[in-house]
């Protein structure tokens, strides 16, 4: 079965600095890998998505996230995050060969933009 | 549009009470789910389901049971609720696993007493 690890459960970061979440998963078999967002009070949305093709996705609001088959991670970048960014992230993961999967989340990561 | 709704989206419970949470979805989606959400535990799959008719198991599924007796609804019920059912109870649908997407209801806030 699946899994996900995020490294992480918080992550501080000043404004206009670059940020890096990681995210391993586990699979014995090809996989769906997704970064979703969830802001205060909200439920979640989805950032990005990798199903396959090209190895880096490009998500909403200025994310991008690179598939690591080797290392199985699926890390999540943006070069320059603004006070919006502030919320927790979750990665996911579902194994794509099977049709009747399920979708695993991590335990999330919590941005914390400084001012 | 309505997306996905949950109901109740508030609750609170005495110990040993049961109740249920409905979820309802108005995009023709074949899969539902149903996860839990709680601090520094991330979101953790209750029940799920891939079609009509079907139920399937997640990774915490003591304690609560599931239907799908429509396309539309996925309920989650409590038979005796423990305090340990404290959380928020998020649902969520996608049409197919490779379009990736799941669309998730507001959530709905349990407390048991």
């Amino acid at each position: 079965a699946q899994s996900v690890t995020q490294l992480d459960s918080q992550v501080p970061v000043f404004e206009e600095a670059p940020v890096e979440l990681r995210c391993n998963y586990s699979s014995s078999v090809s996989v769906y890998l997704f970064w979703y967002v969830q802001y205060p009070n909200q439920g979640l949305q989805l950032l990005l998505k990798y199903l396959s093709g090209s190895t880096l996705v490009k998500g909403i609001n200025g994310f991008e996230a690179e598939f690591n088959k080797s290392q199985t991670s699926f890390h999540l970048r943006k070069p320059s995050v603004h006070i919006s960014d502030t919320a927790e992230y979750f990665c996911a993961v579902s194994e794509s060969r099977n049709r009747d999967d399920k979708i695993i989340f991590g335990k999330g990561t919590r941005l914390h933009i400084l001012p | 549009n309505a997306g996905v709704t949950q109901t109740p989206k508030f609750r609170v419970l005495k110990t040993g009470q049961s109740m249920t949470l409905l979820c309802a979805q108005d995009m023709n989606h074949e899969y539902m789910y149903w996860y839990r959400q709680d601090p520094g535990m991330g979101l953790r799959l209750i029940h799920y389901s891939v079609g009509e008719g079907t139920t399937a198991k997640g990774e915490v599924p003591d304690g609560y049971n599931v239907s799908r007796l429509k396309k539309q609804n996925f309920l989650l019920g409590l038979e005796s609720a423990a305090p340990s059912q404290t959380s928020v109870y998020f649902c969520a649908s996608t049409r197919v696993l490779d379009t990736g997407e799941l669309f998730f209801g507001e959530g709905s806030r349990l407390t048991v007493l």
